[in-house]
């Protein structure tokens, strides 16, 4: 079993809907984080979590929100979905800084597609 | 503006053969560099890093170099191997996160 779930691995909708997409690790990570990745742009953080009461927003955390139900569990929501937010979302958890630097561990992915 | 560029979207390298991918950097506050290998559908996972005090790293078929006065490092793979073919993320850290580079496209042909 991946120690990074992402749910779905795949969504459509349609402009204006709210839309959540789910994240549980295995890992007992404090740290938590949403990527998203779009073509030619790399990944860029949307919002990051070092604990269950600490939130933080990204470099691009408009249009999103989130929610940290447990220490495994991470939600990234759409409040009201457009088509410039259809990309590839990626969780990650962290153990917090060691001698490698932050290495993040990531989930599989989930694709969506606002139309 | 992008802190993290990789300015080579795409490599194309002969079986064993050596692979050079370059990552250049504006910010002088980051502290480490890490590389990320990620394969079609699915997630980009960790390769190998390098502190800012140092210059080298190495693991396997795997070098990481680092120059701090030109603000550039570069990862080295000998020999190259197909399944080596995949998208390298440079990423750099500052504080709270990464910062992740625009990723080299690298194949590695047989």
């Amino acid at each position: 079993d991946a120690d990074v779930t992402q749910t779905p691995r795949n969504r459509i909708t349609k402009t204006g809907k709210r839309i959540m997409l789910e994240c549980s690790q295995t890992k007992g990570h404090d740290r938590m984080y949403w990527y998203r990745q779009d073509p030619g742009l790399g990944l860029r953080l949307i919002y990051y979590s070092f604990d269950v009461k600490d939130i933080n927003k990204g470099e691009i955390s408009d249009g999103y929100s989130v929610s940290r139900q447990a220490q495994a569990k991470f939600s990234l929501s759409l409040e009201s979905a457009i088509p410039n937010q259809t990309a590839l979302y990626f969780c990650a958890t962290s153990d917090s800084r060691g001698p490698m630097g932050e290495k993040l561990f990531f989930g599989s992915g989930t694709q969506l597609s606002v139309l | 503006d992008q802190q993290v560029k990789q300015n080579s979207p795409s490599l194309s390298v002969q079986e064993g053969r050596i692979s050079i991918l370059n990552c250049d950097y504006t910010n002088s506050m980051f502290d480490y560099f890490l590389w990320y290998k990620k394969y079609p559908a699915e997630g980009p996972t960790f390769l190998i890093s390098i502190s800012s005090i140092k210059d080298k790293n190495e693991d396997g078929r795997f070098t990481v170099f680092l120059n701090k006065s030109a603000k550039h490092l570069s990862l080295h793979i000998v020999p190259s191997q197909p399944g080596d073919s995949a998208v390298y993320f440079c990423a750099a850290l500052s504080g709270y996160a990464l910062n992740f580079g625009k990723g080299t496209s690298l194949l590695v042909t047989p």
